[in-house]
This record gives structure tokens, C-alpha cells and sequence, in this order.
């Protein structure tokens, strides 16, 4: 079975411009969680979906948006990039939310804005 | 709010030896915490979990991890190491719909 997938692998911005990440969860798994890895530091917690709503949201910016599909796929959006967006950006599933579950991450996308 | 240290930014150990890498977490009510391990240029692996049970939690790779919940800590074992345990290592504690995640410590196995 593939894991969770990202696309792309990599991505260079410059500064203002808009960019959208996407994420395939495990097959089967109805929750997507999305991550900011800034380099040397554990990862941030954005957004978590579940069944195409919005279940959690940690403290960023309204610039940060993400929606999830019929197929549970999820894309991050982020508006209006600032140096500071330049970081590794990592999508998690998991079969629903909840204590007991965890998380299994994908390889993740590397954002640079310059 | 949860919130989870470690204390360490690097732990350097000689192949063979054990290697422990401390995690302590401060929760209220019962902790969910977790061990996830990042190779350069790949995402997080699963490594272990302590929802309730026996204080001691195998794991992936040979680890274990030991909750204590006198010293609210979650120490990350292994009883011999190996070059490729070389790594960077997450503790994490669930906070709802999220993980809250600690710095990280790097661990380097040295031949």
C-alpha cells in the first residue's frame, strides 16, 4: 500500500506570490493534519480535516488556508508569501481523529521564498 | 496547555552501547504521547505510542520507551545501537485534534 504522498517535492516562490501543496492520505484514512517544519525546530500544527471539515486549526495567519475532498485528498493553500513561509510543510493521516491514532506522515514539500 | 521538552539537542553514543534519548511532558489529565523519527530529507516515522498500559512500550527499530509518571517523562531506549539509528528524534503529546512536538534531538551513532 503507497503511504501518504505529496506534491511537489520542492518549490520555489518569491515573496507575494500564492501557493498550493497537495496531499493523498493512506488509503482508507479519513483525516488529514498539515504540519509547518521550520529547519531545526519540530513541526507546527496548521490545520486538521476530517470528512472535509475543518476539525482544528492552530495559530497562523488567515494568509494559510486548506480544504479537503470527497476522496480525503487535502490541499494547503498559502496567500501572499512571506521569507518567514520558507519551511517543510508535512501532511499526516490518519484513520480519524482521536487520541488513539496515530499519525503517519508524508515525505513532505519544501517550500523556499525568496 | 500540553507542551512537551527535551532537553537535549544532541546525544552522541558509540555503536553497540545503549542509547536513551529524555523526553518530560507536562499535561493535564492522562498523556497520549508519542516517539517519531526524521532521516535527512523524509518526513516523520512512527516509532512508538503510550496511550495507557504497561509503563514500558515497544516499538519500531528495537526501541522502547518508558513512561514515568512520577517524573512525567517518556524516555526513548534502545539497548544497542546502530550507525543507521543516526537520526533526528521527535516526542510529541496529542492535545486534541493535534500533536504538540518537542524540539527535536539528534542522535549520532559513531562506528
Amino acid at each position: 500500500d503507497a503511504g501518504v504522498t505529496q506534491s511537489p517535492t520542492h518549490l520555489i516562490k518569491t515573496r507575494g506570490q500564492h501557493v498550493t501543496l497537495r496531499c493523498s492520505p493512506i488509503s482508507g484514512h479519513k483525516s488529514v493534519s498539515w504540519y509547518q517544519q521550520v529547519l531545526g525546530q519540530g513541526p507546527q500544527f496548521i490545520f486538521q480535516y476530517y470528512e472535509k471539515e475543518e476539525r482544528g486549526r492552530g495559530n497562523f495567519p488567515d494568509r494559510f488556508s486548506a480544504r479537503q475532498f470527497p476522496n480525503y485528498s487535502s490541499e494547503l493553500n498559502v496567500n501572499a508569501l512571506l521569507l518567514g513561509d520558507s519551511a517543510l510543510y508535512l501532511c499526516a493521516s490518519s484513520f480519524r481523529p482521536g487520541e488513539n491514532n496515530e499519525q503517519f506522515f508524508g515525505p513532505g514539500t519544501r517550500l523556499t521564498v525568496l | 496547555a500540553q507542551s512537551v521538552a527535551q532537553p537535549e539537542d544532541q546525544v552522541n553514543v558509540a555503536e553497540g552501547n545503549p542509547l536513551t534519548v529524555k523526553c518530560t511532558y507536562s499535561v493535564s489529565g492522562n498523556p497520549y504521547l508519542f516517539w517519531y523519527v526524521q532521516y535527512p530529507n523524509r518526513g516523520l516515522q512512527f516509532l512508538l505510542k503510550y496511550i495507557t498500559g504497561d509503563n514500558l512500550v515497544k516499538g519500531s527499530y528495537g526501541f522502547e520507551a518508558e513512561f514515568n509518571k512520577s517524573q512525567t517523562s517518556f524516555h526513548l531506549k534502545k539497548p544497542s545501537a546502530l550507525v543507521s539509528d543516526s537520526a533526528l528524534y521527535f516526542c510529541a503529546v496529542r492535545d486534541s485534534y493535534q500533536l504538540i512536538w518537542g524540539a527535536g534531538t539528534k542522535l549520532i551513532i559513531k562506528p
